[in-house]
């Protein structure tokens, strides 16, 4: 496609219920990373994915979140047993090579009530 | 902590003046770039500047690097209301990086 596609846009779901975020990216980019943001606050790393090569998944911040990337392709982020501080933007992003600029979706708002 | 901090936090300015962002970051880079991100959604990649560069222009745009004082700025000229933003800069961390670090942003009002 012509850009990063995230979906659902938002989504809000009941504490202790699992989600999973989708994210499309620009096809032919090789790299692919997730983010999330909390209000007001910079953008925090959560997990990269390189080709074929196992995921970076040092920027998780426990074992409820788990992401997965098929084909080298679409991603999904899951986050099982969903707390009220999970609620934050989440953001992917995408790009041919390593280090070059990103191409960012616009995110899926997540709040969990 | 962050690896790239922005200043000021916030910025006002009128159309058509001009508005100059800093970053200020902690260990050796590869590269620095600079993102815009309207209404807290998806960020926009606008300029990116490798270690050996000093200075690179797009548009309105302007980018310093300075690496011995680990510090870059952005500045935007003649500016617009359509500049009204939230301003990030991103860094790697060197050689083998691949994960970019991002500061807290700078809020740009541009008032028209």
């Amino acid at each position: 496609g012509a850009g990063v596609s995230q979906s659902p846009s938002n989504k809000v779901t009941e504490k202790g219920k699992d989600v999973e975020l989708r994210c499309d990216p620009i096809s032919g980019h090789t790299a692919l990373y997730w983010y999330r943001q909390s209000l007001g606050q910079g953008l925090e790393f959560l997990i990269y994915f390189q080709g074929n090569s196992a995921p970076d998944k040092s920027g998780l911040p426990s074992d409820r979140f788990s992401a997965e990337r098929t084909g080298g392709s679409v991603s999904t982020l899951t986050i099982q047993r969903t707390q009220q501080e999970d609620s934050a933007v989440y953001l992917c992003a995408s790009s041919p090579i390593v280090n070059y600029g990103y191409t960012f979706g616009s995110g899926t708002r997540l709040t969990v009530v | 902590s962050q690896q790239g901090e922005e200043d000021p936090q916030a910025l006002s300015i009128q159309e058509g003046e001009n508005a100059t962002m800093n970053c200020s970051y902690k260990t050796s880079i590869n590269n620095l770039q600079w993102y815009r991100q309207n209404s807290g959604r998806g960020l926009v990649h606008l300029i990116l500047i490798r270690s050996n560069e000093r200075e690179k222009h797009s548009g309105r745009l302007r980018v310093t690097l300075d690496t011995s004082k680990k510090s870059s700025s952005l500045l935007i000229t003649a500016s617009r209301a359509a500049d009204t933003a939230s301003y990030f800069c991103a860094t790697d961390s060197g050689a083998g990086s691949y994960q970019l670090t991002f500061g807290k942003g700078t809020k740009l009002s541009v008032i028209p």
